[in-house]
């Protein structure tokens, strides 16, 4: 059974600080890599993407994959009430008839004011 | 507008009255997908498609049918329903061949069987 583990949180930090929340997988094969936001009841919307060691950045948050340590991670800077959410990791493999998509089971991320 | 489109969005029933779920899907993706998400669990597979008339079990199946007789459309069944399916469930679709791109949800239905 593949698996992807994130910490449950809840992670809680002040307004303006950096937010960081990670996520390790266990199958060497992945070779992409998700971060979702999730609002309560709603439905999971795409933060970022990464398929390549290294970090990616995309305005305030940056993705960073390690694949020799099977670990992910997602930056949050200027942390606002705004990105009070779960963030969701997912982990792809394959292709084609083969693709397979795997979730953690979220960190719930607070942000105070 | 690329959407994935569920139906209803909230139900409540009763225990053993057949349902379905129906879920479309407008950008031509090959793959599909049904989750549940309960709390403390996360997102959990149920059963997902590759291609029209293709179908596969995926984490959680029991208690659950899909089909897939068109490519837009993936509906889930659930033949006799029981509290314990009661749950938050989500569609997802994928292009498929192109690994790299993110699923696309559907709103989510929300189920409570009584």
């Amino acid at each position: 059974q593949k698996e992807v583990e994130q910490n449950s949180g809840p992670l809680s930090v002040p307004e303006g600080a950096i937010a960081s929340l990670n996520c390790t997988y266990s199958d060497r094969g992945s070779q992409s890599f998700f971060w979702y936001r999730q609002y309560s009841g709603k439905s999971p919307e795409l933060i970022m993407f990464i398929y390549s060691n290294g970090d990616k950045e995309d305005g305030r948050f940056t993705a960073q994959l390690n694949k020799a340590s099977q670990y992910v991670s997602l930056l949050i800077r200027d942390s606002q009430p705004s990105d009070s959410a779960t963030y969701l990791c997912a982990v792809g493999e394959g292709g084609g008839s083969n693709y397979k998509l795997t979730f953690g089971k979220g960190t719930l991320l607070t942000v105070n004011p | 507008e690329a959407q994935v489109t569920q139906n209803p969005r909230y139900l409540i029933t009763v225990t053993g009255k057949k349902l379905t779920v129906t879920c479309s899907q407008n950008m031509n993706h090959e793959y599909m997908s049904w989750y549940r998400q309960d709390p403390g669990l996360g997102l959990r597979q149920i059963y997902y498609s590759m291609n029209v008339e293709v179908t596969d079990k995926g984490d959680v199946p029991e208690g659950y049918k899909v089909s897939r007789k068109e490519k837009r459309n993936f509906p889930l069944i659930l033949e006799s329903p029981s509290p314990n399916q009661t749950s938050l469930y989500f569609c997802a679709s994928h292009p498929g061949r192109i690994r790299n791109q993110p699923q696309h949800f559907g709103d989510g239905t929300r189920l409570s069987i009584l």
